[in-house]
C-alpha cells in the first residue's frame, strides 16, 4: 500500500493555458474522488468515479474542466483556459466501496497556481 | 442540503494538556457518518476518527475522542495529552449513507491547531 499519489504537487501557469494534473489511487480501490481547496476552506467535492465511471460531477465543474479514468486505475483532471479563480489545491482521494468501515484516502494534493 | 460548521478559526494548546474543537452539522437525514480529519503542513489529509451516527457510544482512538449529541448536532473532538506533532488543520466531515448521497463527503472550514511548547 504506497497510498494515494498526485503529480505535480506544484503547477504555475499563465491565465488561458491548460493544465493537467494525474491522481494514482490505492491499487484496489475501486472509489475515487477528485476535491478542490481554497486557502481557509475545506476540501469541495468536484466529481467522482467508480471504476472507470465517472458517476456524479458537482455544479462547480464548469465545462472547462474535465476527469477521466481509464480502465478504472488512475485518474486525470484537465482544465481548459485556466483563470485565475482557478487557484486552488486539488485533492484526490480513493476508497473501497463495500467495507463497514470505508475511508477516504488522501493524496497530498496539486497546488496550481494562475497568474 | 447538508451543512458543516466549524466555529473555530484557530485553537491554541500547551503540550501535554487537552483541547476541544468544536463541529456543529445540519441534517435531516437519521443515519449518517461524521469524521475528523486532520492536514498537517505536509497537506495529506488524514484520517483521525469516525463515528456511526446510530451508535450512541462516543468513538475514541488513543488520545483522540469525540463527544457526538445527536439531538444538538453536535459532534465535538477532545485531544488529551497534546503533541507537538498534533499541530494541523483539522476538519469536520459529514457523509450520508443513503446511497445517491453516500458518495459526497462535506467538510467544514477548518480549525487550526497551534501546540505550544
Amino acid at each position: 500500500d504506497t497510498g494515494v499519489s498526485q503529480d505535480p504537487r506544484h503547477k504555475i501557469t499563465k491565465r488561458g493555458q491548460n493544465v493537467t494534473f494525474r491522481c494514482d489511487p490505492i491499487s484496489e480501490h475501486n472509489r475515487l474522488y477528485w476535491y478542490r481547496q481554497t486557502l481557509g476552506q475545506g476540501p469541495e467535492f468536484l466529481t467522482y468515479f467508480q471504476n472507470e465511471a465517472q458517476l456524479e460531477k458537482s455544479r462547480l465543474l464548469s465545462d472547462r474542466f474535465s476527469a477521466e479514468r481509464p480502465k478504472g486505475s488512475f485518474s486525470t483532471l484537465e482544465i481548459q483556459r485556466t483563470e485565475q479563480g482557478d487557484s486552488a489545491m486539488y485533492l484526490c482521494a480513493s476508497s473501497l466501496v463495500g467495507l463497514a468501515n470505508e475511508k477516504l484516502f488522501f493524496g497530498s494534493g496539486t497546488q496550481l497556481s494562475v497568474l | 442540503a447538508q451543512t458543516v460548521t466549524q466555529s473555530q478559526p484557530e485553537m491554541s494548546v500547551q503540550e501535554a494538556e487537552t483541547v476541544t474543537l468544536s463541529c456543529t452539522y445540519d441534517t435531516s437525514e437519521s443515519d449518517y457518518y461524521l469524521f475528523w480529519y486532520k492536514q498537517p503542513p505536509s497537506r495529506q489529509m488524514i484520517l483521525v476518527i469516525r463515528q456511526e451516527a446510530y451508535k450512541q457510544q462516543n468513538a475514541t482512538e488513543n488520545r483522540f475522542s469525540v463527544n457526538f449529541q445527536k439531538a444538538a448536532k453536535s459532534f465535538s473532538l477532545k485531544i488529551s495529552d497534546s503533541q507537538l506533532g498534533d499541530a494541523a488543520m483539522y476538519f469536520c466531515a459529514y457523509r450520508s449513507v443513503r446511497v445517491e448521497g453516500a458518495y459526497k463527503y462535506i467538510f467544514g472550514t477548518g480549525t487550526r491547531l497551534k501546540v505550544l511548547a
